[in-house]
Parts: C-alpha cells; structure tokens; sequence
C-alpha cells in the first residue's frame, strides 16, 4: 500500500520562498504529484515528478528524491493567493492502483 | 476548451433519499475518477471507471455506493439512502490514458445530508 505525510500547517509571509514537504511509503510509484486546493474549490494540478530531480514552473518548483522517500513543493514569492491547501499524491505502480492523497498542508500567507 | 464539469454544484437530501452526481470528463479524456473529501480532510479515492467498465472501485463503500460511465453521457456517482454521515465534497476527475496520466479535477458536488 501506499501512505504519505505531510505537515499540517505552515505560514509564511508575503514574498517569501516556503517548502512543504512530503514523506511517503509506498511499495511503488509512478511519480509524484501536487495539487493546489483553495477553501471551496477543486484541486488543481501544480507538477508532476516522474524522475528525481527538480521540476521548475514559474513561482513553484516540485523535487523528488526516490532514495529518501521524500518530496517536496517550493512556492517562492509568495503572494497572499498562494494561501492554499497543498496536497502530495502518488500512483501505484499495478494497473488500477490509483491517486493516494496526502493530508494536505494548509498554507497561510501573511501581509 | 472546456474543464472537466460537475453538476449539480450543491445537492441537498433527506436521509433515506437518492443522491445523484454527474460527471462529464474534459474532452478527448475517457478515464474517469471519483473522490471524496471530508471538511478539513485529503481526498479519498473511491472509484475509477473508463466507457462501461469499472476499473478499480476499491475505495467504494460496499453497500448504497455506486458508479458507472455510460458509452453516451456523463458518469454518475449514485448513492442510495443517504446517511449524515454522506454529507461532504465529491470530486470527479478525468485524465487523458488512465493508469499514469495527470489527472484534471471537476468543481466538485457538495452534498449535505439533512
């Protein structure tokens, strides 16, 4: 099976850089993804980490390090609307194993 | 071109009463997914279905729940004699090929049950 941590909360301020990060145990995975959700709205696709390394798009930036079993999201800049739950997801490597989600990080951007 | 579509957006029910979600995938995507999530909570995954078939539906519930992609038509997520504890946000999301592709989520259905 597959399970993945991540903290709960974290507050930075406007114009800062913050990482959230991501633990996982997991038999086996395809990549590592990341979602964006605001209060009352639907998750919205931010990376995807198919090999380690970094991923690079815009303000954020997405790392995997399969050897660790860990990940993590860099939001540099922040803006007051990146304040946002952040969610890890992996996908299992059989057929029909699908999306385990993490918990979800609660990100709060102060003025 | 238009995102994956949800309706309604918010449904409300008795207890005892049939819920019924549509899902209608972006276009050009033949995998569908559902999820629910808990105020407060991650999503849980519930069922993956492509044109007829169900895929995977281990993260359904084994009684009340279920789910289908007609050849024609969106999918639904029927759940049958609602509970309380059925009140939350069901979430579809479609992807292009199934199994590894980025999955693209809809609005979501905020079901609350009376």
């Amino acid at each position: 099976g597959q399970s993945l941590e991540q903290p709960s909360e974290v507050t930075a301020v406007e114009g800062a850089i913050v990482q959230i990060n991501c633990t996982y145990q997991t038999s086996g995975f395809y990549g590592l993804s990341w979602y964006q959700q605001h209060d009352g709205g639907a998750p919205t696709f931010l990376s995807y980490n198919a090999l380690d390394g970094l991923e690079e798009t815009g303000r954020f930036s997405s790392f995997l390090s399969r050897s660790d079993s860990y990940g993590y999201l860099l939001l540099q800049e922040l803006q007051m609307k990146d304040s946002a739950s952040y969610f890890c997801a992996v996908k299992g490597l059989n057929y029909g194993q699908n999306f385990v989600f993490g918990p979800g990080t609660r990100l709060s951007v102060l003025p | 071109n238009a995102g994956v579509m949800q309706n309604p957006r918010h449904l409300v029910r008795r207890r005892g009463q049939e819920a019924r979600l549509r899902c209608s995938p972006m276009k050009g995507h033949s995998h569908v997914y559902w999820y629910r999530q808990l105020p407060e909570e991650g999503l849980k995954f519930m069922v993956y279905l492509q044109k007829e078939n169900i895929i995977d539906e281990s993260g359904m519930p084994k009684e009340r729940f279920s789910a289908e992609f007609p050849k024609e038509g969106p999918s639904i997520l029927r759940i049958q004699q609602v509970v309380r504890g059925d009140s939350a946000a069901y979430f579809c999301a479609s992807s292009r090929a199934g199994h590894t592709d980025t999955q693209y989520f809809g609005p979501g259905t905020r079901l609350t049950v009376l």
